[in-house]
């Protein structure tokens, strides 16, 4: 089966240029989670859905983040203007449905890395 | 949130040796992840384990949940072992993954 498989792996734009980056989960997992990953912060939860419902953007840094899921095989984040301390590797990463009590593992996309000049 | 510390943050081990990754976490959780984030960036599951023991080849892994901790082994290390090790933790009702600042591992031939 194929994994989750985002684009573009790299990303190099301008400060002020809109990015959008994209994510197709594994066919079948109910969950499709955002993470960002920096060397000051580690990895962060950005925004997850379930059923392609925004469910916790608590994380989001900012109104310029926004983060849409149209159908269950595709979702994006996009970053609009962008700024320098946006570099980052974004993760995508989605997971089945489990029980009430029970979760089931994340898988992760290979990643977009992303420098903003 | 919840707390996730690993230790040691660095280690470096000649081919061969083995090695114990620890991960302790400040609540009770339900899930328990942990991942191998190689030289690439790739995050790469390596188990699923909110309680007990599994093996998977030279790695195994215990989560003993009632006192917060949960520890990564790792046998005859190979130099494809390197990377840094993260550990994850996830509590109900939320959806949301803490990880660890993670343990950066070098292999050395």
């Amino acid at each position: 089966d194929a994994g989750v498989i985002q684009s573009p792996r790299h990303e190099v734009t301008e400060m002020g240029q809109e990015v959008t980056l994209r994510c197709k989960p594994i066919s079948g997992h109910d969950y499709l989670f955002w993470y960002r990953q920096t060397m000051m912060r580690g990895l962060e939860l950005l925004i997850y859905f379930n059923n392609n419902v925004p469910i916790d953007d608590s994380g989001m840094p900012e109104d310029r983040f926004s983060a849409k899921m149209p159908n269950a095989s595709f979702s994006t984040l996009k970053i609009q203007p962008s700024e320098p301390r946006d570099s980052a590797v974004y993760f995508c990463a989605s997971s089945p449905r489990g029980s009430a009590y029970s979760n089931q593992p994340q898988h992760f996309g290979d990643g977009t890395r992303l420098s903003i000049l | 949130g919840i707390q996730v510390e690993q230790s040691p943050p660095d280690l470096i081990l000649q081919e061969g040796a083995n090695s114990t990754l620890r991960c302790n976490f400040s609540d009770s959780v339900n899930n328990l992840q942990w991942f191998h984030q190689n030289p690439w960036g790739q995050l790469i599951n390596l188990f699923y384990i909110p309680s007990g023991t599994k093996q998977n080849g030279r790695l195994s892994a215990t989560t003993v949940a009632t006192e917060r901790y949960s520890l990564l082994y790792i046998s005859s290390s190979q130099t494809t072992d390197s990377g840094v090790y993260f550990c994850a933790v996830l509590k109900f009702p939320g959806n949301q993954f803490y990880f660890g600042t993670g343990t950066s591992l070098t292999v050395i031939p």
